[in-house]
C-alpha cells in the first residue's frame, strides 16, 4: 500500500537551531512531493512542492528540501528556526495516476522555544 | 484572490444524524479533494471530484459520500454519524486535470458528534 511515514512526532529546538524533518514513502514510481505547514488555527499552507528537475528545492520562509530518489525520501529543512516557526508540519505525497489524492505523513509537531 | 471556503465552520450532531458540508474552490479551479484530520489517524483523504465526476476515493465507508456541482463547489454528506466521526473536515482545491498540481487548503468544518 502506499505509505508516507515522518520520523518524528514531535521536536523541541532553541531559537537559531537547525531543523531537519524526515519524511520517507513507499515506492509507487513517479511521485510529485510536498511539505505543508499548519500554524496554529490556521489552515494547511505549502512551504514546497517538488514536481521534477533540481532536486534540492526551496520554499517560503527559508525551508528547503531535498529529495533523494534512491531513498524515497524528502527531508525538510532549515539552517536556523525561530519561535514563529511553532507549527505542525506535513509531509504529503501524490502518487502517479493517482490524480489529485495526496497520501499525508503523521506530522511533526514542532516546538521552538525563544 | 479568494481562499477556499468551507462552511459551516463548526457543527455539532447527535449521533445517528447526517451532516452536510459545504466547500467553495478557489475561482477557475476543478478539482476538489477531501480529507478528514483526527489526532489518532491524522490526514487522510476521503474522494476527489473533478468536473463533476468522482475521480478517486478513499478507505472509508459508504456513510461517506459528495458530490460535486456545475460551478466546481462540492458537497460531503456523512450519514448515520458515528463519535469516531469527529474530526476536522478539510477541504482542497487545485487546477489539475491530471494531479501533481499545488492544493489550496480551506480552514476547514469543525464536526463534534456526541
Amino acid at each position: 500500500a502506499q505509505s508516507v511515514s515522518q520520523h518524528n512526532h514531535h521536536v523541541i529546538l532553541s531559537e537559531a537551531a537547525s531543523l531537519e524533518l524526515g519524511c520517507n514513502y513507499s515506492y509507487g514510481g513517479t511521485v510529485n512531493l510536498f511539505w505543508y505547514v499548519q500554524y496554529p488555527g490556521q489552515h494547511l499552507q505549502l512551504l514546497l512542492k517538488y514536481f521534477s528537475g533540481d532536486p534540492l528545492v526551496k520554499g517560503i520562509k527559508g525551508f528547503e528540501a531535498e529529495f533523494i530518489k534512491s531513498k524515497f525520501s524528502f527531508n525538510l529543512r532549515k539552517p536556523s528556526v525561530q519561535w514563529s516557526d511553532t507549527a505542525e508540519y506535513f509531509c504529503a505525497v501524490n502518487f502517479y495516476n493517482q490524480g489529485g489524492k495526496l497520501i499525508f505523513g503523521q506530522g511533526t509537531e514542532l516546538s521552538v522555544k525563544p | 484572490k479568494a481562499g477556499v471556503t468551507q462552511t459551516p465552520r463548526y457543527l455539532i450532531k447527535t449521533r445517528g444524524q447526517q451532516v452536510t458540508l459545504s466547500c467553495s474552490p478557489i475561482s477557475g479551479h476543478r478539482s476538489v479533494s477531501w480529507y478528514q484530520q483526527t489526532p489518532g489517524q491524522g490526514l487522510q483523504f476521503l474522494f476527489e471530484y473533478f468536473s463533476e465526476t468522482q475521480r478517486n476515493k478513499g478507505n472509508f465507508p459508504g456513510r461517506f459520500s459528495g458530490r460535486q456541482f456545475s460551478n466546481s463547489r462540492s458537497e460531503m454528506n456523512v450519514s448515520t454519524l458515528e463519535l469516531g466521526d469527529s474530526a476536522l473536515y478539510l477541504c482542497a482545491s487545485s487546477s489539475s486535470a491530471r494531479g501533481g498540481t499545488e492544493a489550496f487548503f480551506g480552514q476547514g468544518t469543525r464536526l463534534t458528534v456526541v
